[in-house]
This record gives C-alpha cells, structure tokens and sequence, in this order.
C-alpha cells in the first residue's frame, strides 16, 4: 500500500492564482482531512470528509474548497492564492468506528509559498 | 481555538533520561492521539488511548488519560537522540470529527 500520497511536494504560486492540491489514499478509509501548519505551530484543521459526496469545515475553512467525489480522492482547492496561505499542508485519512474517529495517516506534506 | 495545548513548549534532556509531556483539552472526547513529527516531515501516529481507558504503553512510550481532569500525559522512557522531534497531542471535538492539534512539545535529546 502506498497510504496517503499527496501532490505535488512544493509548489509557488502569485498572489491571486488558483491551484489544486491532490490527496490520495489506498486504505478505503472513510475519514479524510486537510491541515494547514504553519512554523512552530501544530495543524489546523481545514476541511474534512467523512465519506463520498460528504465534506465539512473545520477550523480555518476560509479561502479553500474541497469535494470528496470518491473515497480515495480528497482535492483541496485554493481559489485565490493569498501570502497568508503559505504554509505546510498535510492531507490525513483514518478509518472509522461507531461514528468515532481512529488513528489518521499522515501524507508527507505540501510546502506552498504565496508571494 | 486550542483544544489540545501541550506542556511544556520545549524540553531539553540528556539521552536515558525520561521525557514527560503534558496535554490538556476542553471538551468530551472519545479518544486522544499522540503524535511524532521530525523537523520538515510528516506526522507519524504513537498512541491512540480510548476515553474509557486510563493507561497505554507501546514500547518505551506510556500514555495516561484524565478525562475528569481533561489531561493527558505521554512519558517516553530511555529517551535516545532519535526521539528528538515534536510530540502532538489531538482530540475530536466534542467527540466528532473536527480535529484539533495542540501547538506541540519540542524535544530535545542531547547524546
């Protein structure tokens, strides 16, 4: 199994661009997210999913749009790149159990750096 | 908001010394998870504990949970120069879902 894979690794955008960045898990996990981490501090939660055709804000959803149109596909739209979205992004998936929530896989990261 | 919030920041040791952090939240959760993650990398899982248990161990990693006191504890015994790295915990809110970080603790391990 590869896990959680996510592209592309580094990317630079101008001000006011638009990008796509891809999440891809092989696990058939239901729960899906996206994190933002900025330096020195811990992830914030942009959007999750919890199945396909099911998605929902999470801490920080301003600026970002997500779809979950099948289970292993989970795509975190920047619809208008600002230098306050440059950042480390880290997609996330887990299994679930009784509504609940268990261990979430990691992705390696996206480093984005608006100018 | 910071549902999770570590303690200390930061934690600077000798190597066979033991490491304690400290985590606290705010709301009712169903489990909490602890974290690993090396500088520039990825988050790697250590411990998930159930709000129905008090103690976990995995290795030389002990976790505790105090769901009366919203607290949690991961204590890495013999730490080695390899355990340097930043330590997370992380809840669901209200036990759902919507996942919350706290800011971490960085440790250092001196060899």
């Amino acid at each position: 199994n590869a896990g959680v894979t996510q592209t592309p690794k580094f990317q630079v955008l101008k001000t006011g661009q638009s990008m796509t960045l891809q999440c891809a898990q092989d696990m058939n996990h239901e729960y899906m997210s996206w994190y933002r981490q900025d330096p020195g501090m811990g992830l914030r939660l942009i959007h999750y999913s919890v199945g396909a055709g099911i998605t929902d804000q999470g801490e920080v959803p301003n600026g970002y749009n997500v779809s979950r149109s099948t289970t292993e596909d989970f795509p975190l739209r920047l619809l208008s790149a600002a230098p306050s979205q440059t950042s480390v992004y880290f997609c996330a998936s887990s299994s679930t159990t009784s509504g609940t929530m268990n261990t979430q896989y990691f992705g390696p990261g996206t480093r984005l750096t608006v100018l | 908001s910071q549902q999770g919030e570590e303690d200390p920041q930061a934690l600077s040791i000798q190597e066979g010394e033991n490491a304690t952090m400290n985590c606290s939240y705010k709301t009712s959760i169903n489990n909490l998870q602890w974290y690993r993650q090396n500088s520039g990398r990825g988050l790697v899982h250590l411990i998930l504990i159930r709000s129905n248990e008090r103690e976990k161990h995995s290795g030389r990693l002990r976790v505790t949970l105090d769901t009366s006191k919203k607290s949690s504890s991961l204590l890495i015994t013999a730490s080695r120069a390899a355990d340097t790295a930043s330590y997370f915990c992380a809840t669901g809110e209200g036990g759902g879902f919507k996942t919350i970080f706290g800011a971490g603790t960085r440790l250092f391990v001196k060899a």
